[in-house]
């Protein structure tokens, strides 16, 4: 069975700090990537990144990074964390145009 | 523009009634569409794929080239369907299986 793991399921950061999101993925598919998840917006695509090294921006990359340094490793980086990036992010991966596995979701807070 | 559209936030319907979640998309090509589910506090997972033409939980899709349409249909809804759900459509050619997801409808069957 596939896993997704995200590091924290609930996490509180102040405005303009750095905030480090991890997900890890056991099944050794090659893409990877984060979402938000929103009410009433549905899932919105921030990055995804298809290889190691390799990223590209989805739809919402504005105050946001990513690192893959390894295959299984996806990092999504706030680099100073605003209010309007308190929600719910989703880590999932996936090989090639397969199904999407999900991870359990960090639910984050920024005061 | 690649996009999907759930129409409705919330269906509340009494179990045994039949079911209908609407999604519509807009794409040129010819899409592979999906739809995941979401159970409150568990992880999103699929849960049925176009191309499997495949009946799970009960639920079935058909995709309408015509109206573009790729409505989710359940007979008789169970209470154990309450959910968030979600359309997807793959995005474009791209082997990296990016996915464009709707709105999401919240189902709500009542006992």
């Amino acid at each position: 069975d596939v896993k997704v793991t995200q590091s924290s399921r609930y996490l509180v950061k102040r405005t303009g700090e750095k905030v480090f999101l991890e997900c890890v993925q056991d099944m050794d598919h090659e893409n990877m990537f984060w979402y938000r998840q929103d009410p009433g917006l549905g899932l919105r695509l921030i990055y995804f990144s298809y290889d190691v090294k390799m990223k590209e921006k989805g739809d919402i990359p504005e105050g946001y990074s990513v690192s893959r340094e390894k295959k299984e490793r996806f990092s999504l980086i706030l680099e100073s964390a605003s209010t309007n990036q308190t929600s719910m992010y989703l880590c999932a991966s996936s090989f090639s145009r397969g199904r999407q596995f999900f991870g359990p979701g960090t639910r984050l807070t920024v005061l | 523009a690649q996009r999907v559209t759930q129409p409705e936030k919330l269906l509340s319907v009494f179990k045994g009634a039949p079911v209908e979640l609407k999604c519509n998309y807009s794409y040129s090509g010819s899409p592979e569409l999906f739809w995941y589910v979401q159970y409150s506090r568990q992880r999103l997972q699929l849960l049925l794929r176009h191309i499997s033409r495949e009946s799970i939980k009960g639920f079935t899709a058909d995709l309408n080239k015509g109206e573009t349409s790729f409505h989710l249909k359940k007979p008789f809804a169970q209470e154990e369907d309450s959910a968030m759900y979600y359309c997807a459509l793959i995005h474009g050619s791209s082997n990296t299986g990016k996915l464009i997801f709707g709105q999401g409808t919240t189902l709500q069957v009542k006992p």
